[in-house]
């Protein structure tokens, strides 16, 4: 079965620090997401991106975030100026359509800023 | 009120017992309902989707209510394995989860 990659599956960084976590979605999905999960809370919504533009985004979702699909195959999100409330697990998922089909996620990767 | 809300759990069942979980939404033009479970650092998996005439698969049964907003997961005969957290996801929208412990 298809799946969700992502790399790498732990980052640890110094404040201020910019990072890039890589994903590559299922190959025949054409919607991209992005979503941080805090130690212990809920599940959060940071960004989807469709025919090569973002289609919507939360208020996490600041200046100091982008996302990119650089090439036919990678869907990354940067953070410019990592603070310590960026540690998180980021999840990437991918889903066949906007809205009915499932996401399906990768295994994530855990992001540490010290 | 959230955008979507679920029990707060946990729920601490012994194996073999019947459970079940709701989840309430706020955005009535929803079009889209998922179950997921997710495993403590793991990624969040599928567990079902929701259809409107309700769907069964296995000991899992998952139901919506558009006129009262809300959908729900049951499960029966639970095993060691369910335990997990149970995240109800309306369109790209994740509840908070519940977390639910099977005990021998």
């Amino acid at each position: 079965e298809p799946e969700v990659t992502q790399t790498p599956s732990h980052q640890v960084t110094q404040m201020g620090q910019e990072v890039i976590l890589r994903c590559v979605p299922i190959s025949n999905h054409l919607y991209f997401y992005w979503y941080r999960q805090i130690l212990g809370q809920k599940v959060e919504f940071l960004v989807s991106f469709y025919n090569n533009e973002i289609s919507e985004k939360s208020e996490i979702f600041d200046d100091q975030f982008s996302v990119e699909r650089p090439d036919g195959s990678n869907f990354t999100l940067k953070i410019r100026s990592t603070k310590l409330e960026d540690s998180a697990m980021y999840f990437c998922a991918s889903s066949g359509d906007r809205v009915n089909s499932p996401l399906h996620f990768g295994n994530g990767t855990r992001l540490t800023v010290t | 009120r959230k955008e979507v809300e679920q029990d707060p759990g946990p729920f601490n069942v012994p194996e073999g017992a019947t459970v079940a979980f709701n989840c309430t939404y706020s955005n009535s033009a929803s079009q889209s309902f998922f179950w997921y479970r997710q495993d403590c650092r793991k990624e969040p998996k599928l567990l079902m989707s929701v259809y409107s005439s309700g769907n069964e698969d296995g000991r899992f049964t998952a139901q919506l209510n558009r006129a009262s907003q809300y959908i729900s997961l049951l499960i029966r005969d639970s095993k060691l394995s369910d335990s997990a957290t149970y995240l109800c996801v309306l369109g790209r929208r994740f509840g908070a989860g519940t977390r639910l412990t099977v005990k021998p």
